[in-house]
């Protein structure tokens, strides 16, 4: 069974903070995604990256996928009270489709 | 618009009653799938199908089945319902092709069993 450990489990920070999320895992995995989960609602796909070592900017997010895909990190540049959510990491082996879910980081933006 | 629907929202059953959950999408996606999400847990997937007449059971199948009924519809029926099942269940799908394409997921069925 792969397992994809997320940390850290708990985030609270003041508007205006940065933070960064960590995905890690001992598998070697062909393509890693991250979610965002807003309460009531599904996972909503914000990035996936499939190159080891490859860097990806979503405004004042990015993400990293480490160079021997097995690990990667989402670094959120002066946190706004939007970005509060559950934020899931999600790896998939060769091509399988079947993917594997951290248990998710759950971040709260205070005002 | 585009995505995938499930129905129903919130459900309440009582211990020993059966339901089926439905689940749409109008995106043309071969596979698709049904996790549980429970607090600590994270997303488990229960069963999924990555094709038109194809099933397969994933991490926590017991207590559970589903029927992949065309491309579009794929069910999750719980014949017995237990405590256990309390849970939000999502139902998601995914284009086969290639790796950056991720998952559409529903809005969550919210399923309490007393």
């Amino acid at each position: 069974t792969q397992l994809l450990e997320q940390s850290p489990q708990f985030l609270s920070i003041q508007e205006g903070e940065n933070l960064t999320v960590y995905c890690n895992s001992s598998s070697v995995f062909s393509s890693l995604q991250w979610y965002r989960q807003e309460p009531g609602e599904g996972p909503v796909l914000l990035v996936t990256v499939v190159t080891g070592g490859e860097v990806k900017k979503l405004k004042r997010l990015t993400f990293q996928f480490g160079d021997a895909r097995k690990d990667s990190s989402l670094h959120i540049t002066a946190a706004q009270p939007g970005d509060t959510g559950l934020y899931l990491c999600a790896g998939e082996a060769g091509g399988s489709y079947i993917p594997t879910f951290g248990r998710g980081t759950s971040l709260i933006v205070h005002p | 618009n585009a995505g995938v629907t499930q129905t129903p929202k919130f459900q309440v059953l009582k211990t020993g009653q059966s339901m089926t959950l439905q689940c749409a999408q109008d995106m043309n996606h071969n596979s698709m799938y049904w996790y549980r999400q429970d607090p600590g847990m994270g997303l488990r997937l229960i069963y999924y199908s990555a094709s038109e007449g194809t099933t397969d059971k994933g991490e926590v199948p017991n207590g559970y089945n589903v029927s992949r009924l065309n491309k579009r519809e794929f069910s999750l029926r719980l014949e017995s319902a237990a405590p256990s099942q309390t849970s939000v269940y999502f139902c998601a799908s995914r284009e086969n092709r290639g790796a950056i394409y991720g998952y559409t997921f529903g809005s969550g069925t919210r399923l309490t069993v007393v």
